[in-house]
């Protein structure tokens, strides 16, 4: 049962446009979600996160959004840079109960950014 | 600190033999998880530790595959017998626990394993 879903495996953006990126979840308890960026032939690395009590996070050329309402967020990259060109991976986390340290991934986005 | 240690980067095994992956994790953290990624199921979640102990392991494909944390150091994840549908990356990655500051996982570099 996925509980986290990026619905676009691919997404094509011209260098100095915006890439957005979208990531639905279905659990309610989920109230931290964070994105990872991914190179061919090295583990996934943390970008972003964003908490349930906010609804923008920013941090230079990155802003996610939250939209909780709609079990919603979407990754921004303005200006897209080709060194952007990876896999991107939603994740989210309750960070109460049971499953308190776990994150619950998106099967990934593969971003191509070109000149 | 080094970040979180994969041994090997790469293995390529006969069908029926016995791999064991290896994994240090970032000192302090709590939680150390398994995950396997093929273009099939992206990142799945084999396996994951607290402190040592074993919390989740039902997404352990099959009797064939086990994993071991027997200090806060050092993991393994061994299969035996090998298979060519195992074939896959395999990423280690560690955690704090959840709280003020908290960024999620520090993956590894992957281990890269082919069975032929």
């Amino acid at each position: 049962d996925q509980q986290v879903k990026q619905n676009s495996p691919s997404l094509s953006v011209q260098e100095g446009r915006i890439s957005i990126l979208n990531c639905d979840y279905t659990n309610s308890m989920f109230d931290y979600f964070l994105w990872y960026k991914k190179y061919p032939a090295e583990g996934p690395t943390f970008l972003i996160s964003i908490s349930s009590i906010k609804d923008k996070n920013e941090d230079g050329r990155f802003t996610v959004f939250l939209n909780k309402s709609a079990k919603h967020l979407s990754l921004h990259i303005v200006p897209s840079q080709p060194g952007d060109s990876a896999v991107y991976f939603c994740a989210a986390s309750a960070r109460r109960g049971s499953t308190l340290g776990r994150l619950y991934f998106g099967r990934g986005t593969q971003l191509t950014v070109w000149p | 600190d080094a970040g979180v240690i994969q041994s090997p980067r790469h293995e390529v095994t006969e069908m029926g033999q016995e791999v064991t992956l290896r994994c240090k994790p970032i000192s302090g953290h709590d939680y150390l998880f398994w995950y396997r990624q093929t273009m099939m199921r992206g990142l799945e979640l084999l396996i994951y530790f607290n402190n040592n102990v074993p919390i989740d392991d039902s997404g352990m494909p099959e009797d064939r595959f086990s994993a071991k944390m027997p200090n806060a150091s050092f993991s393994t994840l061994k299969i035996q017998p090998s298979e060519p549908r195992d074939s896959a990356v395999y990423f280690c990655a560690s955690s704090p626990k959840p709280g003020q500051g908290y960024y999620g996982y520090t993956f590894g570099s992957g281990t890269r394993l082919t069975v032929v």
